[in-house]
């Protein structure tokens, strides 16, 4: 089992539609969970973290978290194609900064 | 505000040569991560620097080793490159080191024939 899943994908949504993206860990003990945006041929970008089980918005992304359930995920609202990128999914046991990635899922928003 | 940069962007090396990358953090940054982004994969952590000390390491040979310099700024040595070390290799700049988070640099992509 992988410590940090998701699904590869594509996720194909259109444009305008709520693209929701799922990452799920295998260590309980994981206290801080990001997600990372990344453009083909270019490297991840931070777009949200959240530590606390709940949802927590920023503008159109909402990440949420179930640390009972191992789960988190990000929703995107209003999908624009700018957002078509792979979504990474990051995990922090709490020992130190090391980040544990998921394989990323690829989104594309169609017009 | 200067972000995390990286150098050089792109290098072409054969096996058992040897490359040096280096890294120069985000502003007000301390630590510096480095990371492998093998095609289609995740990012993997190599390891962590903090007060010119390596802190953390992950699953990597001793082929991979690094330094950081007074001035935060970091490099990673790969010795007797294979053809499996041609990936991206990542920088993430953070400060301190409980739960931080980490902005990415550029990466340098290295190919090995």
């Amino acid at each position: 089992q992988k410590e940090v899943e998701q699904n590869s994908g594509p996720l194909s949504v259109p444009e305008g539609a709520i693209a929701s993206l799922n990452c799920t860990y295998s260590d309980r003990g994981s206290q801080s969970f990001f997600w990372y945006r990344q453009y083909s041929g270019k490297s991840p970008e931070l777009i949200m973290f959240i530590y606390s089980n709940g949802d927590k918005e920023d503008g159109r992304f909402t990440a949420q978290l179930n640390k009972a359930s191992q789960y988190v995920s990000l929703l995107i609202r209003d999908s624009q194609p700018s957002d078509s990128a792979t979504y990474l999914c990051a995990v922090n046991k709490g020992a130190g900064n090391m980040l544990t990635f998921g394989g990323g899922t690829r989104l594309m928003v169609k017009p | 505000d200067a972000g995390v940069t990286q150098s050089p962007t792109h290098l072409i090396k054969t096996r058992g040569q040897q490359v040096t990358l280096r890294c120069s953090p985000k502003s007000g940054h301390d630590t510096v991560s480095w990371y492998q982004q093998a095609l289609g994969q995740g990012p993997q952590f190599i390891f962590q620097y903090y007060e010119e000390e390596e802190r953390q390491r992950g699953n990597f040979p001793d082929r991979f080793s690094g330094h950081q310099f007074p001035n935060y700024s970091s490099e990673l040595n790969v010795n007797a490159l294979l053809l499996g070390d041609s990936a991206l290799y990542l920088c993430a700049s953070s400060f301190g080191q409980a739960l931080a988070l980490q902005y990415f640099g550029p990466g340098t992509r290295l190919t090995v024939l």
